[in-house]
């Protein structure tokens, strides 16, 4: 299967303690986004990639969140110290170029406790 | 900012039978993209249909097809024929054209579709 995978589907972890997420794009796909998904709601944008440059920042991303696409093909997304409004649904995607469609993972579900 | 709503948390329909779920959205752009995406409770969001704002005709997808009232700024979606495998959440997304810099999709919260067998 050549989609988009995401690893780990599920995380379960502390409050305070630190989580990383990683997404494998479609191959040959140059754009890669983060979106964040709670109960009951839909998506929300975190940030996107062209390659390895990061492109923009939803004010959603705060500080304790960080993403990197550094040899622009897989991402990670990190969380600092995290807290129980963390907790949700981590969703990739990625397409190939501008006005391609997105292409999403599966997710990564955290639940912080 | 855009904003996106879908007014029906949830929507039956009988298997056989068309449904239509509703989205309204909010753009100062005369040029974006629409779409409908389903997620299954396997979670994958999967593109059902894309739709863009220049062009007037409706795009059609086999069984899905919307109805694109940019005036209105209205994009429902309606599934012909409905199939158990239909049954999803359902959300419309909206996207500006690249050259705007903002890059991502807004999503509506979606609707819940159920197919009564």
């Amino acid at each position: 299967d050549t989609g988009v995978s995401q690893n780990p589907r599920h995380k379960i972890t502390k409050r305070g303690q630190n989580v990383t997420f990683r997404c494998d794009p479609i191959s040959e796909h140059n754009r890669l986004y983060w979106y964040r998904q709670t109960l009951g709601q839909g998506p929300e944008f975190l940030t996107y990639f062209q390659n390895e440059a990061q492109l923009e920042k939803s004010r959603l991303l705060s500080d304790r969140f960080s993403a990197e696409r550094p040899k622009g093909s897989f991402s990670t997304l990190e969380i600092q110290r995290t807290e129980q409004g963390d907790s949700a649904m981590y969703l990739c995607a990625s397409s190939f170029g501008a006005n391609s469609p997105l292409h999403f993972g599966n997710g990564t579900r955290l639940t912080v406790t | 900012a855009q904003t996106v709503t879908q007014s029906q948390p949830e929507m039956s329909v009988q298997e056989a039978e068309t449904v239509t779920l509703s989205c309204t959205y909010d753009t100062s752009e005369s040029d974006y993209y629409l779409f409908w995406y389903k997620q299954p409770p396997s979670r994958q969001m999967i593109l059902v249909i894309r739709q863009e704002a220049y062009k007037q005709q409706n795009a059609t997808e086999n069984r899905f097809s919307v109805n694109f009232q940019k005036a209105a700024k209205s994009f429902s979606l309606k599934i012909s024929d409905s199939q158990l495998g239909d049954a999803a959440m359902y959300f419309c997304a909206y996207r500006p054209y690249s050259g705007g810099g903002a890059d991502g999709l807004t999503f509506g919260k979606g609707t819940h579709l159920i197919i009564q067998p």
